[in-house]
Order: C-alpha cells, then sequence, then structure tokens
C-alpha cells in the first residue's frame, strides 16, 4: 500500500531556533498534502493544504510565517517551524493524496512530536 | 461548515466485551465519513470509510460502522473486543474523499482483561 514518511518522528530544539519537518510519498506522487496539529489530548486540527508547485492555503488563525509550508516535488513537502517557543510543541502529522476525485485514499505519515525547551 | 462530535471522551471495556463508539457529524451538503484509529506517538490509520451504497460499512480489525443520514451519525462498532484495539479513534468528515478532513475530538477504548 501507499507509504508517507514522516522525518523526524521526534525533535527536541531550544527556543528561537527553527526546525524543518519532511512529509515523503514514498510509493507514489501526491498533488496535495496536508499538515495537521495535535496538541495533548485533543483532536487534528488542520493547518494547511499544500499543493505541489504552488503557495500553500493555511487555515485561519495559523500564522504562514511562522509555519512556512513547501511543496517543491510531487513527493516531498516541508513545514518549518520558526523561531520555535515552548508552545509550539505539539504533534505534527502530514497527510497526502494522489488525486482529487473522489476514489483518492488519503496517507498519513506517523508523526513527528516535536518539544521546545 | 462541517462539524462532528465524538460523545465519548474515554470507553472502558472488557476484553471480548462488544463496543460502540458515537459519532454525529453536521454538514449542509452530502458528506463522506471515515473512522481512523491512532496507537499512542503514531500518525492514524484507516479502519474504515463511507462514500455512498451500503449503509452498513466494514472495515480491519473486525470494526463496522453503520451511516444513518436521519441521525446524522456514523458508529463505530465491534462486536468482541481484545486488548490491542486499545488505542485513540478519530471520526472524520469530508465533503470530498481526498479533500481536508473534520475530525472528532476522538475517543480512547481502553480494554481491561
Amino acid at each position: 500500500g501507499a507509504v508517507v514518511s514522516q522525518h523526524p518522528s521526534r525533535v527536541i530544539c531550544k527556543s528561537g531556533t527553527s526546525v524543518k519537518i519532511e512529509c515523503r510519498s514514498l510509493d507514489f506522487q501526491a498533488t496535495t498534502m496536508f499538515w495537521y496539529r495535535q496538541f495533548p489530548k485533543q483532536s487534528l486540527m488542520l493547518m494547511a493544504t499544500s499543493n505541489e508547485g504552488s503557495k500553500a492555503t493555511y487555515e485561519q488563525g495559523v500564522e504562514k510565517d511562522k509555519f512556512l509550508i513547501n511543496h517543491a516535488s510531487l513527493t516531498l513537502s516541508t513545514l518549518t517551524v520558526t523561531s520555535a517557543h515552548p508552545e509550539d510543541s505539539s504533534f505534527y502529522i502530514c497527510s497526502a493524496v494522489t488525486g482529487s476525485s473522489y476514489n483518492s485514499p488519503l496517507h498519513f505519515g506517523n508523526g513527528t512530536r516535536l518539544t521546545v525547551t | 461548515a462541517q462539524s462532528v462530535t465524538q460523545l465519548d471522551s474515554q470507553v472502558p471495556v472488557f476484553e471480548e466485551a462488544p463496543v460502540e463508539l458515537r459519532c454525529n457529524y453536521s454538514s449542509s451538503v452530502s458528506v463522506y465519513l471515515f473512522w481512523y484509529v491512532q496507537y499512542p506517538n503514531q500518525g492514524l490509520q484507516l479502519l474504515l470509510k463511507y462514500l455512498s451504497g451500503s449503509t452498513l460499512v466494514k472495515g480491519i480489525n473486525g470494526f463496522e460502522a453503520e451511516f444513518n443520514k436521519s441521525q446524522t451519525s456514523f458508529h463505530l462498532r465491534k462486536p468482541s473486543v481484545h486488548i490491542s484495539d486499545t488505542a485513540e479513534y478519530f471520526c472524520a468528515v469530508s465533503e470530498g474523499y481526498g479533500n481536508k478532513l473534520v475530525f472528532g475530538a476522538g475517543t480512547i477504548l481502553r480494554v481491561k482483561s
């Protein structure tokens, strides 16, 4: 089956630094990737939708200058948390879709746990 | 706008007992419905989905769900649970399969021996 790989699985960084999270579709071309954020004991909240070769669409309340998303190829999207602060500590999950029709399946990565100290 | 309500935040159940995890949704248009399972520190795995056709949907690991349009519900059921079913379960809705999903708050299923 289709596999989405997220890297790193865990990262600890100091406040003020930037962290890059990669989301790769290993055996299919992902025309669209979604980035979610999950706070402890809460549901997943969609942060942004990225389409290959175009700017990401951010959900209301998500700072696009803080959460930089790049979808440069059909197999790779990156989320960069800039000038991270402790409140950015969370579980970030990406998902990828292979097409735009209703038959297009959605595949999730295993997530990245970010801890900002 | 779509929304998903999972009425139970936690459901404790003994092994081999049946379980039902409740999910209600609201939407002004036709929707597609999903159940996902999340094990600790992992991503989401699709259990089952309803796109159209039969309202009773069977998924992996012995789970099934029934779409009830009049009650706007999509409850998840399993006739006999195992310890390994302990996880968090998320109900989700989409107005287009492959489009962005709106998730419920999740239900933690705790299976006890």
